[in-house]
């Protein structure tokens, strides 16, 4: 079955940098584009970016724009997501979430690892 | 870009039906058959229950149904079951491979 494995997140202070990772099992990940979903706590849900399967093309939200880098490395099944000039806003819960690029559809969510954004 | 629009929190008994609305813009819902809906129980993972407005995915009961008329999009969910409690947030693509949530809705069984 499909399993999407969070890990990365932790406590960094404001201004700082974190890169989070994301192991995939159970399909053909580079068949797949991927994305990142956040969730402040409390809050709703954010589309974050996303990288076609081939990793040749990034789409960032306007928040997160110019300090994030989506990345993945298919032969390791693993995506990333490197986040600089860390903001408070920018605490949540980051989602891991494998896409359907015919439908958009987001079909398969990890179960997330948190961020906190703190000094 | 502004999330999509939803009522912060709807309830109904046991039994009846319910319908959340989604709404947009014509920059997103409005131009493209490519909303989806997904259900969040309290610290779980969202899982989705509708794509392409009316699609729902294997395993998706049918009591959930989806469907779009100009900029809103709306799910319904007929014959309430307690476990139906949950958020529900609608995603659209918005253009330029970019995607847009809804401010979610709050269900409540009573």
């Amino acid at each position: 079955q499909v399993q999407l494995v969070e890990s990365g997140g932790g406590v960094v202070q404001p201004g700082g940098s974190l890169t989070l990772s994301c192991g995939a099992s159970g399909f053909t990940f580079s068949d797949y584009a991927m994305h990142w979903v956040r969730q402040a706590p409390g809050k709703g849900l954010e589309w974050v970016t996303m990288i076609w399967y081939d990793g040749t093309n990034k789409f960032y939200a306007d928040s997160v724009k110019g300090r994030c880098t989506i990345s993945r490395d298919n032969p390791k099944n693993t995506l990333y997501l490197q986040m600089n000039s860390l903001r408070a806003e920018d605490t949540a819960l980051y989602y891991c979430v494998r896409g359907d690029s015919s439908t958009w559809r987001l079909d398969n969510w990890g179960q997330g690892t948190l961020v906190t954004v703190s000094s | 870009q502004s999330a999509l629009t939803q009522p912060a929190s709807v309830s109904a008994s046991p039994g009846q039906s319910i319908t959340i609305s989604c709404t947009g813009t014509t920059s997103d819902v409005g131009s493209y058959d490519l909303v989806s809906w997904y259900q969040q129980h309290p610290g779980k993972a969202p899982k989705p229950i509708i794509h392409v407005v009316t699609k729902r995915p294997s395993g998706v009961s049918n009591r959930f149904s989806g469907s779009k008329s100009g900029n809103t999009a709306s799910l319904t969910i007929s014959g309430l079951q307690a476990e139906d409690e949950a958020d529900y947030y609608c995603c659209s693509y918005a253009g330029g491979s970019t995607l847009l949530f809804g401010g979610g809705t709050k269900l409540t069984v009573l």
